[in-house]
């Protein structure tokens, strides 16, 4: 198994700034996503982001709106740019030892923008 | 993008009933997931089966796979109220990378006691 500390919980932040949001795992993992959930929605992959190499983004997502960070196997951050309301949502984090293990799931990052 | 499509998108039941929620998926995979998320909260995994697989059970839990018609479906027996949550199904889809998961839509569960 694996616990994951997601900073911050959340926060409220004015349009314009960014705000990076930390994943911090206690044991080594290969493979780590980032998603996006809004308020009563379903989750929706923004990233997948492995140790070594460059995150890769899905439809809809560029690097110049949510760059990442992976310096090592516990480790990774989002940050979210030049923000407007829209990007208001629930951000978490997610890693995976391997195809057909379970996901582990950080307690979400509560995006407020104004 | 999102893999599969989930009904119904909201159940409401008395405690002690059966709920059944169901998950369709479009491309080939690997295996399938449900998790259960409570209001606000991190998703917790529920059970995985694999593509191989036709049925699974976990304690109060029974998920079925036909990858035929592309679909499954979660069966909660004799269920209570702190069963109440939403429910994902999501998919492992491979690609030259390595793979990902996409979720379906979720189905919100309220159990009345």
């Amino acid at each position: 198994s694996a616990v994951i500390s997601q900073k911050p919980s959340r926060d409220i932040c004015q349009r314009g700034t960014s705000l990076t949001i930390q994943c911090q795992v206690d044991s080594q993992v290969t493979m780590m996503f980032w998603y996006r959930q809004q308020p009563g929605q379903s989750l929706t992959l923004i990233a997948t982001a492995n140790q070594g190499s460059e995150a890769t983004y899905e439809s809809g997502f560029v690097i110049d709106k949510f760059p990442i960070s992976r310096p090592n196997l516990t480790f990774s951050t989002l940050t979210v740019s030049n923000m407007s309301p829209e990007d208001s949502s629930i951000y978490l984090c997610s890693v995976r030892a391997e195809v057909n293990t379970e996901a582990f799931f950080g307690q979400g990052t509560r995006l407020t923008v104004v | 993008s999102q893999q599969g499509e989930e009904d119904p998108q909201a159940l409401s039941i008395q405690e002690g009933e059966n709920a059944t929620m169901n998950c369709s998926y479009k491309t080939s995979i690997n295996n399938l997931q449900w998790y259960r998320q409570n209001s606000g909260r991190g998703l917790v995994h529920l059970i995985l089966i694999r593509s191989n697989e036709r049925e699974k059970h976990s304690g109060r839990l029974r998920v079925t796979l036909d990858t035929s018609k592309k679909s499954s479906s979660l069966l909660i027996t004799a269920s209570r109220a702190a069963d109440t949550a939403s429910y994902f199904c999501a998919t492992d889809a491979g690609w030259t990378g390595g793979f990902k998961t996409i979720f379906g839509a979720g189905t919100r569960l309220f159990v009345k006691a």
